[in-house]
Formats: structure tokens, sequence, C-alpha cells
């Protein structure tokens, strides 16, 4: 069954709207979780890591203010795309690491800023 | 050049043909490696991993990773149309963050 489910699975906003996709970690608690993006046949891009209880870090050339990253929870973390432009538009996604060892992924978000 | 390198195909092979699918790194402290598979808009799906190197078979998958040669392997045997999708090979450290292919679009030819 599934380790990692993300909600929504699909939305479509308007250009300066603001946009929050929940990741929640099903099978084990999770003080770390990771938020990618990927373009149409490209591989993943990872955005930033969330820290349950402290700051997200982010990743070299990802906009803090526009992507807000919050670890509410040890099973939940949210990242919140602010006043999406259409080139926010993309495919998000979640993971959970298991140990150190490797990541299951969640089954993405598609974004369609229009 | 990148730490991660893998064919992008795209591969097209017939239905219960042996698959072999192929990733080269440059790194020699990457310790733990992966195989995940994508479908078209889906999240990748965990296949195998394996630490250090070594095979492991999962029924018609089995990965192989050669240190020596810095080479990561997937076989898949007696493939099936529903084999057809995107399969990433991932390395990391031991320290959570994986490093990625480019990912190898696989289709099976019924």
């Amino acid at each position: 069954g599934a380790v990692v489910s993300q909600h929504p699975s699909r939305v479509i906003c308007k250009s300066g709207t603001s946009v929050k996709i929940e990741c929640r970690s099903l099978d084990f608690q999770a003080t770390t979780m990771f938020w990618y993006r990927q373009f149409p046949k490209q591989s993943l891009m990872l955005m930033a890591t969330s820290n349950e209880g402290s700051k997200a870090t982010y990743e070299q050339g990802v906009e803090k203010d526009k992507f807000l990253i919050n670890h509410a929870s040890l099973t939940l973390s949210t990242l919140t795309v602010t006043s999406a432009h259409p080139e926010d538009s993309s495919f998000y996604i979640c993971s959970v690491p298991l140990w150190q060892e490797t990541q299951y992924f969640g089954p993405g978000t598609r974004l369609l800023v229009l | 050049q990148k730490e991660v390198e893998q064919d992008p195909g795209p591969l097209s092979v017939p239905e219960g043909a042996i698959v072999s699918l192929n990733c080269t790194y440059s790194n020699s402290a990457f310790q733990y490696f992966m195989w995940y598979r994508q479908y078209s808009r889906k999240g990748p799906e965990l296949l195998m991993y394996t630490y250090s190197s070594g095979n492991k078979e999962d029924g018609r998958f089995t990965a192989q990773v050669d240190k020596s040669s810095k080479y990561i392997s997937l076989f898949i045997r007696d493939s099936q149309p529903s084999d057809s999708a995107t399969y990433l090979c991932a390395s990391n450290f031991g320290n959570e963050k994986l490093t990625f292919g480019t990912g190898t679009r696989l289709t099976i030819i019924p």
C-alpha cells in the first residue's frame, strides 16, 4: 500500500493566487521530508528539505518566499506556492526518507496556473 | 559531468524479452543504490535498493551494483507491457539526499 500520500492530486488556479499542497507520511513518522519538482520528460529536481519543528532548507536557486514549506507534525508537510504564475506550473512530488538509505515518493500533484 | 549518468533512451523491446537498464556514477562515496519506476503523471515507485556491491533479486527484477566499475544495472526478465515506464536510478551517501539519473523511457511492445 501507499507509504506517502499527497493532496490534491491536481489543481488548476488563476495567476496570482496561492496553492497549498499537503504531503502525509502514512506508515511512519518523518522528521524530514523532501519536495521535488519535475518538468515533462525530465528528472526530479530537489527543491527543499522540510524539517519538523524548524525551518526548511532550500536548494540553490529556489525562492523560499515563493515556495513556503511548513512541517507541522511528524506526518505532515505542506508546500504553499505563493502568488503562482504560469511558469510555476509543474509536477510537485514529496518524499519521505527510509532511515538514510532511500526515499518513498508520493503520487505527485500536478499544478496548472492559468 | 553529472554524478549519475543514465541513457535516456527511449528503449523499445518486445514482450517477453530481457531488459537491461544501466547507469554509471562518478562519486565513489555513494553507498546506497536504487531503482525507481515512474509511470506517466505518477510519482516514482521504489523498485529495489541495495547497499554497496552485489546483486539483489525480487521477482522478475534483478539489481546489480559493481562499485569497482561504478556501474548500476537493472534487469527485467519476461518483460510485460505493464513494465512500460520511465526507470530512474539513484544513489546516495547514506545522508538521505538522492542523486538521480535522468531516467530511461522503456516501452514493451506486445
